[in-house]
Formats: structure tokens, sequence, C-alpha cells
């Protein structure tokens, strides 16, 4: 079955540290891969996507590349904040086909600790 | 994302009791989802509805009842549960289900549900 796999957490930073939360992937079919982001005390929101191969999906200086061959979304940002600190999670979903529907298949999150 | 809401957003009740959560959406979504969130698991489908029809009941136990009276409206009837429900619900909705580039889901705050 489809599947979603990322790093082992806690992830503790300083301020302006580089940031990178690896996510790979095992599907069926040809997958949308998503990354949701969960504050403390709040649901998970839509940080970013991609939809096919080779797309990178970016948003608030966070980005990350839909790579086919390693089936991996790794999530990267240049420059982490204290506002960042969150769970992160990766997900996918593949397009239904007859009568499935598309499911959203999620990892199980890895916790973002920033630092000043 | 302020698009679905989702009340109370506390809960604590006992294991007779009987209580719903309620989740909308403001956004002119034809699908909605219940999803659950345990402490070190990721998370896990509960139901989908999809033009107020449910399309996937993912081996939920018959003491969590859902209903969906109109496409912005999602309730999740609750009796008889147990201690191990204790968990975070969240709602989230979708312009629909297939998984296509327009279907990305979104979430509400979620209702922190304790069973005692």
């Amino acid at each position: 079955g489809d599947s979603v796999t990322q790093m082992e957490g806690p992830v503790t930073l300083s301020e302006e540290a580089f940031l990178t939360i690896n996510c790979t992937y095992t599907a069926t079919g040809y997958p949308s891969l998503f990354w949701y982001v969960q504050y403390p005390g709040e649901g998970l929101q839509l940080l970013l996507k991609a939809t096919k191969a080779d797309d990178k999906g970016s948003n608030k200086g966070f980005e990350a590349t839909y790579r086919k061959e390693t089936t991996s979304f790794h999530l990267e940002k240049g420059s982490v904040q204290v506002s960042d600190s969150a769970v992160y999670f990766c997900a996918l979903r593949i397009s239904a086909g007859g009568t499935s529907y598309g499911k959203l298949t999620f990892g199980q999150g890895t916790i973002l600790t920033v630092h000043p | 994302e302020t698009g679905v809401t989702q009340t109370p957003r506390h809960l604590v009740m006992g294991m007779t009791n009987k209580k719903s959560l309620k989740c909308e959406q403001h956004l002119g979504h034809n699908a909605m989802y219940w999803y659950k969130q345990s402490a070190k698991k990721p998370l896990e489908l509960m139901f989908v509805y999809s033009l107020e029809e449910r399309v996937e009941n993912n081996s939920v136990p018959s003491r969590f009842s859902p209903e969906c009276p109109n496409s912005s409206h999602l309730f999740l009837h609750l009796h008889t549960l147990q201690p191990e429900d204790s968990a975070l619900y969240l709602c989230a909705s979708s312009r629909g289900t297939s998984g296509r580039q327009g279907d990305t889901q979104y979430f509400g705050p979620g209702t922190r549900l304790t069973v005692l």
C-alpha cells in the first residue's frame, strides 16, 4: 500500500540554521505530494505541494522538490526562525480512479523546535 | 486558513455520555473528512463524505457515528467512548475527492477530546 516515511524527530535548531526534514514515499500510482504544518494548539495548514515529478513547491521560505527517481520530497529552509517551531507532516495523495477516491496518506510528523 | 471551523475546541466526557462534534466549511467544497490524531501515531482517516454521501468508512468503531446533512456541515456523534478514544479530531474539506490538483484538503483547528 501507499506509505510515507519521515525522519525521526524531534529536530532542534538555533535560529538562522539550515533545515532539512527528509520524506520518502512508496506509492502504487503517481501521487501528489504535500507538506502540512501544525502549530501548537492548531489544526494542519497546507505549507506547500507538488503535483508531478521535478516540480518544486515553495512557501514562506520553505521548499521541497518532487524527486521521482529517489521517491523523495525533502523539506528545506535556508534560515529558520523561532516562529517555525511546529510539527511538520509529509503526505501523499493518489488521484482517484474508478470508484476510489484520492486518499491522503500522512507520515508520522516531525517536531521542529527552534531556539533563539 | 479560517475556512474550516470546528466546535467545540475542547471536550471532556465520561464513557457513558453522548456528545457531538461539529465542523463547518465556508469554502464551497463538496467533500468533507474526519481524521483522528493520537499521540505518536500518524493521522488516521476516519470518514469521507462527497456531496453528502459517505464514500469511505475506514474501519471505525460504531461508537463513532458521522452525519453530513449538507455539503457545508459535518458532525461526529460520540457515544459510549473509551479512554483510548482521547485524541485530537480534525475535520477537513476539499473541492472534490478525486485527488486532482484542485483537491487540496483544508483542515480545521480540531477538537481536543478527553474521555474519562
